[in-house]
Formats: C-alpha cells, structure tokens, sequence
C-alpha cells in the first residue's frame, strides 16, 4: 500500500477484556515500531521489530501487552486484561531504506471503560 | 534528565512572523535529529532531518543543530495558521540506534 495502515481506527472496550491492533507496515519496510501516545503527551515507545531479529520489547509497559511480527510484515499488539490506563492512541511506523526515517500509520485510539 | 526536552507550549505566533522552537538532548553520542509535525488527532510526519552542525534549509522550514551545546531547533519563517500544529523533536535512543525517543512536543498556534 502507499502508507502504512492500521485498525481499527478506534477501539472501544471494557475493562479487563482483550484487544488486538493491527499495523501492516509500507511494503517492502524492514522495520516496525510500535507507540503509544497519550493526550497531549509525546511519544511512548513500546516495542521494535527488525527483519528476522528477536524484537527489542524494552518498552513494553508491563506483561500485559505484547506483539508479533508475522511474515516480517503485518504486526499485531495485543493487551491483555486491558485497564483504564492503557486507554490512547497506538501508533504505528515502519522505516526503510533511509533507517531513520519513520513513516507513521492513522493510530488506534482505545478507549477502556 | 529526560532524553529529549522541549518546552510544551503553547507557542503563539502571529501569521507572517518567524516561529522558533526548540529542543535539547541529552546523548553527546546523538548523530541524527528529527523534526515531526502532528496535527491534532493526527500522527506525526517527518519535515525535517539534519546530521551536520549548522543549519539546514527547506523552503520555509529550517534546522539548526549545535552539538557543543546538544540543541537543535527548527525555525519556521513566514508562518501560517496551517503551521499550527504540535512539533516533536526526535533523536536516536542512546541504546539503540534504530530507536527514536521522542520529546513531549510543542504546541505551535500561529494567529490570522
């Protein structure tokens, strides 16, 4: 596709139920990074993804959230038992050939009541 | 010391006037530093990058970068109200290279 996409655009969910967004990445982008933003914060890195490599997850905010890369493309974040406070805007950003470049996908914006 | 700082804002500029932002890190080791724009209920896009000391030019936008004194800003010359929007300064994270840490952003509104 022409940018990386994501969804759902918006997640509405109760406490304690189990999420999964999605990012697929710009074709051909070796790289993918997960965020997570807050209102009116900056950007909170959550987890990296590089070709066949194990993942960097030093972000990840506890043992609830995780995510996979399968095929080196498509990548799902998954939070488990979700709380009010994971309630934000996931982002999502593949890189290519420029490493540093990051190409930023729409966000999901969970809501957990 | 957060990694990367910049004063939130907001900034108020009136339309035509330069806008001057600006943004401090903490790594000597930094090499590359990036400059995103996110409008609200948008995800950030990169405008600009730089690696070298000094400045660096695109149309309205320019970089300036001093590693002595570990800042870089971006001015905006001529500003416009769809320049307002939240400037977030990136640089690479000092444990991984292919990470970017992001500051908290400044909000810019220019005024019509």
């Amino acid at each position: 596709g022409a940018g990386v996409s994501q969804s759902p655009s918006n997640k509405v969910t109760e406490k304690g139920k189990d999420v999964e967004l999605r990012c697929d990445p710009i074709s051909g982008h070796t790289a993918l990074y997960w965020y997570r933003q807050s209102l009116g914060q900056g950007l909170e890195f959550l987890i990296y993804f590089q070709g066949n490599s194990a993942p960097d997850k030093s972000g990840l905010p506890s043992d609830r959230f995780s995510a996979e890369r399968t095929g080196g493309s498509v990548s799902t974040l998954t939070i488990q038992r979700t709380q009010q406070e994971d309630s934000a805007v996931y982002l999502c950003a593949s890189t290519g050939t420029s490493a540093d470049t990051q190409y930023f996908g729409p966000g999901t914006r969970l809501t957990v009541l | 010391q957060k990694e990367v700082e910049q004063n939130s804002g907001p900034l108020s500029v009136p339309e035509g006037a330069i806008a001057s932002l600006n943004c401090t890190y903490s790594d000597r080791g930094s090499q590359s530093f990036f400059w995103y724009r996110q409008y609200s209920g948008k995800s950030p896009e990169l405008i600009m990058f730089i690696y070298s000391n000094g400045d660096k030019e695109d149309g309205r936008f320019t970089a300036q970068l001093n590693k002595a004194s570990q800042y870089v800003s971006l001015l905006i010359r001529d500003s416009q109200p769809s320049d307002s929007a939240t400037y977030l300064c990136a640089v690479p994270h000092s444990g991984s290279a292919r990470q970017l840490t992001f500051g908290s952003g400044t909000q810019l509104t220019v005024l019509p």
